[in-house]
C-alpha cells in the first residue's frame, strides 16, 4: 500500500491564483481530513470527511473548499489565494471509528 | 471550542537523561489525547495516545500520564537517545467518531549525544 500520497510537494503560487491540492488514500479509510501546519501554531484542521459525499468545516476553513466523490480522494480547493495561506498542508485519513490518523508526507505551498 | 497549550516549546537534554512535555487543556468534554511525533521535513506520526478512563499508559521508553481535574498530560520519554530529536505535539478531542483533534504548539526536542 502506498498509504496517503500528495500532489505536489511543493506549490509557489501567486496572489489571487486558483490551485487544488490533492490527496489520495489507497487504505479504504473513511474519514479523510485536511491540516495547515504554521510555525509556532501546530497542526490546525481546515476540512473533514466521513465518507464520500460527506465534508463539513473544521477550525480554519476560510478560503478553501473541498469535496469527496470517492472513498480515495479528497481534494482542498484554493479559489484564489492570499499570502496567509502560505503554509505546509496535510491530509490524513483514518478507519471509521478509529483513533490514528495517518498523515500524508505534505504540500509546501507559498503564495507571493 | 477547546484549546491546547504546550509546554515547553524547547528542550535540550542529555543522551541517557529523561524529557517531560507538558500540555493542558480547556474543554472538559475532551477524552482522547494522543502525541505525535514529526522529524524535520516529515509526516506527523503518532507516537502514544491515551483516552480519559485511564490516568497512565506506557510502552517502552515512552508513557503519557493524564490528570482529568487539573486539565493537563504530559509525555514522558525515559533513556533518550539521539534519534528522539523531533518536534512532538500533543492534541486533545471528544470521541464522536472522527477526531477533531486541537493541537498544541509543539515542543522541539534536542538529545545531545
Amino acid at each position: 500500500n502506498a498509504g496517503v500520497t500528495q500532489t505536489p510537494k511543493f506549490q509557489v503560487l501567486k496572489t489571487g491564483q486558483s490551485m487544488t491540492l490533492q490527496c489520495a488514500q489507497d487504505m479504504n479509510h473513511e474519514y479523510m481530513s485536511w491540516y495547515r501546519q504554521d510555525p509556532g501554531m501546530g497542526l490546525r484542521l481546515i476540512h473533514y470527511s466521513v465518507g464520500a459525499g460527506i465534508t463539513d468545516q473544521g477550525e480554519v476553513p476560510n478560503g478553501y473548499n473541498v469535496s469527496r466523490s470517492t472513498t480515495e480522494d479528497f481534494p482542498l480547493r484554493l479559489l484564489s489565494a492570499a499570502p496567509s495561506q502560505t503554509s505546509v498542508y496535510f491530509c490524513a485519513s483514518s478507519p471509521f471509528l478509529s483513533d490514528e490518523q495517518y498523515f500524508g508526507p505534505g504540500t509546501r505551498l507559498t503564495v507571493t | 471550542g477547546e484549546n491546547v497549550e504546550q509546554h515547553p516549546s524547547t528542550l535540550s537534554v542529555q543522551e541517557g537523561d529523561s524529557a517531560v512535555i507538558k500540555c493542558t487543556y480547556s474543554d472538559s468534554a475532551s477524552n482522547y489525547f494522543p502525541w505525535y511525533k514529526q522529524e524535520l521535513g516529515k509526516r506527523p506520526q503518532l507516537i502514544i495516545d491515551i483516552r480519559s478512563n485511564v490516568g497512565e499508559k506506557k510502552d517502552q521508553r515512552i508513557a503519557v500520564t493524564l490528570n482529568k481535574t487539573a486539565k493537563h498530560f504530559s509525555l514522558h520519554i525515559t533513556e533518550t537517545q539521539p534519534e528522539d530529536s523531533a518536534v512532538y505535539f500533543c492534541a486533545a478531542s471528544r470521541v464522536t467518531g472522527f477526531q477533531k483533534l486541537v493541537f498544541g504548539t509543539g515542543t522541539r526536542l534536542l538529545v545531545s549525544p
